[in-house]
């Protein structure tokens, strides 16, 4: 079982639809991070958030918006999303944002399809 | 941008045979992360080298960071039906926080 648990595990929503996807770790890990996976690809980092604050936005489109509500919870709201925006979206945690490479813990994802 | 790249891309093998997958660059790493991904699931770390000529064994798999901490290798012996995955490196750099670089992957099928 992963220690970071995503929900929903699957979404299917309509292009004037606005969800959210949760993300929650109990690792005290003061790092979070919003990842973008299509299929057959390796992850693609969308944002990082360190002490709750955002710390890197890898210029993904404003129709993701993502909030930290506090160090235990990671969620991403979205908003007018674009079928090709269908992917498996990860939540990673870690210890720390510095350093040589601190270890990713990885959720299972959230699958979602864009209609 | 840092690139790494992983080869193959993709590899199906018999149970039993041995087998290597590698990640290259033209840049330095602080750290090499390799991860499995299973399907429906996220990654998951197996190991993370740091030190150039570094070698971490994790019961069949061997893991080598290069001496130039440019390249890394993940060789697995005698592999299993249960080895079956998207094994995926990840270089992290100093300086850039936690930022990691992940390679292309190598999906990897064995037959039993």
């Amino acid at each position: 079982d992963t220690e970071v648990t995503q929900t929903p595990k699957h979404l299917v929503m309509g292009m004037t639809n606005k969800k959210s996807l949760k993300c929650e770790q109990h690792m005290g890990h003061r790092a979070m991070y919003w990842y973008k996976q299509k299929a057959k690809k390796p992850p693609e980092l969308m944002f990082v958030y360190s002490y709750e604050k955002l710390s890197i936005n890898e210029s993904v489109p404003s129709r993701f918006s993502p909030e930290c509500p506090n160090s235990s919870l990671l969620n991403l709201h979205l908003h007018a999303l674009q079928p090709e925006d269908s992917a498996l979206y990860l939540c990673a945690s870690s210890q720390f944002i510095r350093g040589r490479g601190s270890p990713l813990h990885f959720g299972n994802g959230t699958r979602l399809t864009v209609t | 941008t840092q690139l790494l790249e992983q080869s193959p891309q993709f590899l199906s093998i018999q149970e039993g045979e041995n087998l290597t997958v590698y990640c290259n660059s033209s840049s330095v790493f602080s750290s090499l992360q390799w991860y499995r991904q299973e399907p429906g699931e996220g990654p998951v770390l197996l190991v993370t080298v740091v030190t150039g000529g570094e070698v971490k064994k994790l019961k069949r798999l061997t893991f080598q960071f290069g001496d130039a901490r440019k390249d890394s290798s993940l060789h697995i012996t005698a592999a299993q039906p249960g080895d079956t995955g998207l094994y995926l490196c990840a270089g992290g750099r100093n300086n850039a926080g936690n930022m990691l670089t992940f390679g292309g992957g190598t999906r990897l099928m064995v037959k039993p």
